[in-house]
Formats: C-alpha cells, sequence, structure tokens
C-alpha cells in the first residue's frame, strides 16, 4: 500500500517570502501522479499542483513549483512570493497511475498548515 | 473544471439520527468518491460510488453505516446512519472525469451530539 508522509505539521512565511513544504512517499509503483491540494478555512479542497511520474521536468503553476525528485521518493511543493490568501492547509497526495480497481483513489498526507505573516 | 454542489454545507444533529448528504456535479464525471476528515486529520477514503451497482468500500467502513446511491453520472447521495458523536467530521464528494486530477466538493461539516 502507498504512504504519503508530511512531516511538518505546521509552517509559516512573511509576506512575500518563498517557503518550502515537504512531502514523501512510499510505493513499489513505478508510474503514478502526485498533486498538491489546499484546504482553506472554507474548507474546499483546491488542486494546486500535479506531477506525472514519467516526467523528469518539474511541474510549475505561476508562484506555485514542485521539486520533484523520483529515487528519494520526494515531493516537495515551493510557493513563491508568498500571499495572505496562501494561507491553508496544504495536502499532498498519491494516485496510481495504473487502471481497474482501486487505482484511482487519492491517498493523502496528513497535512501541513501554512500560516502567512503580514 | 467539473462544478460540484455539495449539500447541506454544515448540519447539527441528534446521535441515532440520519443524514443524508447529495452531490451534483455540472457534468458527467467517470467516479465519484466520499471521503471523510476527521477534525485535524487528514482525509480518508470512504468509498467510491459506482453509477447503477453498489458501492466498492474501503477498510473499515461498511454499506450498512454508509450506504451511498449514484443513480447517474451526475449525482451521489452519502448517508451517515444511526450517527454518534465519533461521525463528527467533514465530508467530502469527489469526482474524476477523464483527466488525472480530482476535484472536490465544498464539503458538509456534520456535528453529532
Amino acid at each position: 500500500a502507498q504512504t504519503v508522509t508530511q512531516s511538518q505539521p505546521e509552517m509559516s512565511v512573511q509576506e512575500a517570502e518563498t517557503v518550502t513544504l515537504s512531502c514523501t512517499y512510499d510505493t513499489s509503483e513505478s508510474d503514478y501522479y502526485l498533486f498538491w491540494y489546499k484546504q482553506p478555512p472554507s474548507r474546499q479542497m483546491i488542486l494546486v499542483i500535479r506531477q506525472e511520474a514519467y516526467k523528469q521536468q518539474n511541474a510549475t503553476e505561476n508562484r506555485f513549483s514542485v521539486n520533484f525528485q523520483k529515487a528519494a521518493k520526494s515531493f516537495s511543493l515551493k510557493i513563491s512570493d508568498s500571499q495572505l490568501g496562501d494561507a491553508a492547509m496544504y495536502f499532498c497526495a498519491y494516485r496510481s497511475a495504473r487502471s481497474g480497481a482501486g487505482s484511482y483513489q487519492l491517498t493523502f498526507g496528513k497535512g501541513t498548515k501554512l500560516s502567512v505573516i503580514p | 473544471s467539473a462544478v460540484i454542489s455539495q449539500k447541506p454545507s454544515r448540519d447539527i444533529c441528534q446521535r441515532g439520527t440520519s443524514l443524508t448528504i447529495q452531490c451534483q456535479v455540472d457534468s458527467q464525471v467517470t467516479m465519484m468518491f466520499w471521503y471523510r476528515q476527521q477534525p485535524g486529520q487528514s482525509l480518508t477514503l470512504i468509498a467510491t460510488a459506482n453509477q447503477g451497482s453498489e458501492a466498492t468500500y474501503e477498510s473499515g467502513f461498511v454499506i450498512d453505516k454508509f450506504p451511498i446511491s449514484r443513480p447517474n453520472l451526475t449525482f451521489s447521495t452519502l448517508t451517515v446512519s444511526n450517527m454518534s458523536p465519533e461521525d463528527s467530521s467533514i465530508y467530502l464528494c469527489s469526482v474524476r472525469q477523464d483527466g488525472t486530477e480530482a476535484f472536490f466538493g465544498q464539503g458538509t461539516r456534520l456535528t453529532v451530539v
């Protein structure tokens, strides 16, 4: 079974600064997807960024980028120029790329609570 | 991306009663899931809602406690039955279309007193 570990329960960053959230995972599969989701107090889970394991290039979405290290099974999220609206819980998630029953659900880490200091 | 409407957004219920949560999507989706998020915790998959057949439950979740319906490709319900305070959680509907990512409803915050 796959597991996802987020070792930082809480993080804080000054507004306009950069912060990196850590995520490691364990799997025996070679093809899979990794995601970062953001959950603000409104409870809505919002997809921040995704990475396909077969791609060597790190995904980037505006101020959000990842450092994907497949051999180390590491998938960190970097937020640049942090804004007050970035304050939220951030969840790292894994999904298998194989088809068939049981392979489509997401496995989540425990989350990291990010605070942004004005 | 799919737009998901989940109702109710929150409710306070008496123990021993049941609550049905609805998930409506604005387009047909291939997969629908129900997750539970206990206070301060991560998301745990309850079941995969299968269109026209019985849901597929994860270990630790049973149909008698969490009956699920999915009559078509845009709608599903989750019922939390015979509630106890331990059922107080956020329940989230999630859908997947043809792409890789999953989209979520805004969640239902359930408090059982």
